[in-house]
C-alpha cells in the first residue's frame, strides 16, 4: 500500500515568507508526527497528533510553527516569517493503532532551504 | 536533560563481518528502544523494538540487545552486506500513551565489498 507521502519534496523560499509544508498519512494511522532533522543533528521532535486528542506540541521551536491536522488525516505545518535557521529537512511520520503503535512510518520529508 | 549517544564517526567493516553499533542514554527510562535505517535523502525506516523487559530481539540479520542497567543497547547486523550501508538511528520512547520518541544523531556504517 501507499506510505507516507510530503510535499513539496523541496522548497526554496526567501526569509521572512511563509510555507505551508503537507503531510499524507499512511490511510488508517491515527498517530502523526512532524521532526526536523537538520545537518549533523539528529531528529527533533515538533509536534505529536493522536486521534482527535490535543496535539503535543511541546516540540514546536517557536510561535512562528504551527501544524494542523484536518479530518484526523492530512497534516499542514506553517512556518510564518521564516529564518535561515529554518532550513532542515522537516520529515513527517504516522503509526498505526494496536499493536504496532511505537512503530513510525516515515516519509521522504520536504527539505526547506530559506535564503 | 535527556541524552541519547551514539558513535558519532562512521563505522567501516569489511564484507561478511559482524557491525556492532552502540546506543547509549543517561536520563532516561525508556519503555521501549527502536532502531531505525535512514539511507541519504530519505526519511527512517523502522527496523527494531525493544522493550524494558526484553534483553534481545532478532529479526533475520540483525539482534538488538537491551541493558537497562547499562542504559545501552546494541545494534548487531552479521553477515554484512554492502546494501547495509547506511546511517542507523537509535530512538527511545516513553510510557504506552505518551508517544514522544527521543531519536539519537545516528552511525553511518559502510560496508566495503
Amino acid at each position: 500500500g501507499a506510505g507516507v507521502s510530503q510535499s513539496p519534496s523541496n522548497k526554496v523560499t526567501e526569509k521572512g515568507k511563509d510555507v505551508e509544508l503537507r503531510c499524507d498519512p499512511i490511510s488508517g494511522h491515527t498517530a502523526l508526527y512532524w521532526y526536523r532533522q537538520s545537518l549533523g543533528q539528529g531528529l527533533e521532535f515538533l509536534i505529536y497528533f493522536q486521534g482527535n486528542s490535543a496535539p503535543d506540541k511541546s516540540g514546536l521551536p517557536s510561535d512562528r510553527f504551527s501544524a494542523e491536522r484536518t479530518g484526523g488525516s492530512v497534516s499542514t505545518l506553517t512556518i510564518q516569517r521564516t529564518q535561515q535557521e529554518d532550513s532542515a529537512v522537516y520529515l513527517c511520520a504516522s503509526s498505526p493503532v494496536g499493536d504496532r503503535s511505537d512503530e513510525q512510518y516515515f516519509g521522504p520529508g520536504t527539505r526547506l532551504t530559506v535564503t | 536533560s535527556q541524552k541519547i549517544e551514539q558513535n558519532s564517526e562512521a563505522l567501516n567493516i569489511q564484507e561478511g563481518k559482524t557491525a556492532t553499533l552502540t546506543c547509549n542514554y543517561t536520563n532516561y527510562s525508556p519503555a521501549y528502544l527502536q532502531w531505525y535505517r535512514q539511507d541519504p535523502g530519505r526519511g527512517p525506516v523502522f527496523l527494531l523494538l525493544i522493550r524494558e523487559n526484553e534483553k534481545e530481539k532478532r529479526k533475520e540479520r540483525l539482534k538488538v540487545t537491551f541493558d537497562t542497567t547499562l542504559k545501552q543497547s546494541l545494534f548487531h547486523i552479521t553477515a554484512s552486506q554492502p546494501a547495509d550501508s547506511a546511517t542507523y538511528l537509535c530512538a527511545l520512547g516513553g510510557r504506552r500513551g505518551y508517544q514522544k520518541v527521543t531519536f539519537g544523531i545516528g552511525t553511518k556504517l559502510q560496508v566495503i565489498p
